[in-house]
């Protein structure tokens, strides 16, 4: 069955730096994958999508990649900031589905000041 | 627009009880889904609803159930609460948006308690 996987459950890094952040599928290839940010007690927030035809997607400070060979999205944040912290979540559609989502465990991103 | 709202935003229940939350999606959105999150397991989903038809359903008991109306408004019901159904319920809308993809626009949710 499909599984995803989000290397590392906390990454902390400093201010300025910028954060990576993975996430990884198995037996299947989602035609394109969203990734979202959530803060505590609150629902998560879209941020980017890519299609798996797409290489690189940038929207400000936030940069996804999309390598269909390694099944796997990065997800970068330059000059992060305190602010950015966060737990990030991605999230391709569930396999047979286009609409369905399903969602990884996230990543907790603390940046220090 | 306004976003999607969520009622109540927090709920106190004892177990056996049954409760049910409400979620009204953005203006024009006909796909409304629902999630519950815990700290073990993540954000699972528990259902979605287009045009008053549940068209996707997750691997929950059917203790959890729902139901849309005619104007995409939502309601989530959990009968005889278990205390393993503590959790945040989001609710998250959908326009079925372009090419094929699904952007979920998500609640602030509402936290249960079942004491």
């Amino acid at each position: 069955s499909q599984k995803i996987e989000q290397n590392s459950e906390a990454l902390n890094i400093q201010e300025g730096k910028t954060a990576t952040l993975t996430c990884n599928y198995t037996n299947y290839s989602p035609a394109y994958l969203q990734w979202y940010r959530q803060d505590p007690g609150r629902g998560p927030v879209f941020l980017l999508l890519i299609r798996e035809n797409e290489k690189e997607k940038r929207k400000e400070r936030l940069k996804v990649t999309f390598d269909t060979t390694l099944k796997q999205s990065l997800f970068h944040i330059t000059a992060s900031q305190p602010a950015d912290s966060a737990t990030y979540l991605c999230a391709p559609p569930v396999s047979g589905s286009a609409r369905q989502l399903t969602f990884g465990s996230g990543t907790q991103l603390t940046v220090l000041p | 627009k306004a976003g999607v709202t969520q009622t109540p935003r927090y709920l106190i229940k004892t177990r056996g009880q049954q409760v049910t939350l409400s979620c009204s999606p953005i203006s024009g959105h006909r796909s409304v889904s629902w999630y519950q999150q815990t700290p073990g397991q993540g954000l699972q989903f528990l259902f979605e609803y287009f045009s008053e038809t549940q068209r996707n359903k997750g691997n929950f008991p059917g203790r959890f159930s729902g139901r849309q109306f005619s104007n995409s408004r939502s309601e989530m019901n959990v009968s005889t609460l278990e205390l393993g159904d503590s959790a945040l319920y989001l609710c998250a809308s959908s326009s079925q948006g372009d090419g094929g993809t699904d952007t979920q626009y998500f609640g602030p949710g509402t936290r249960l308690t079942v004491l």
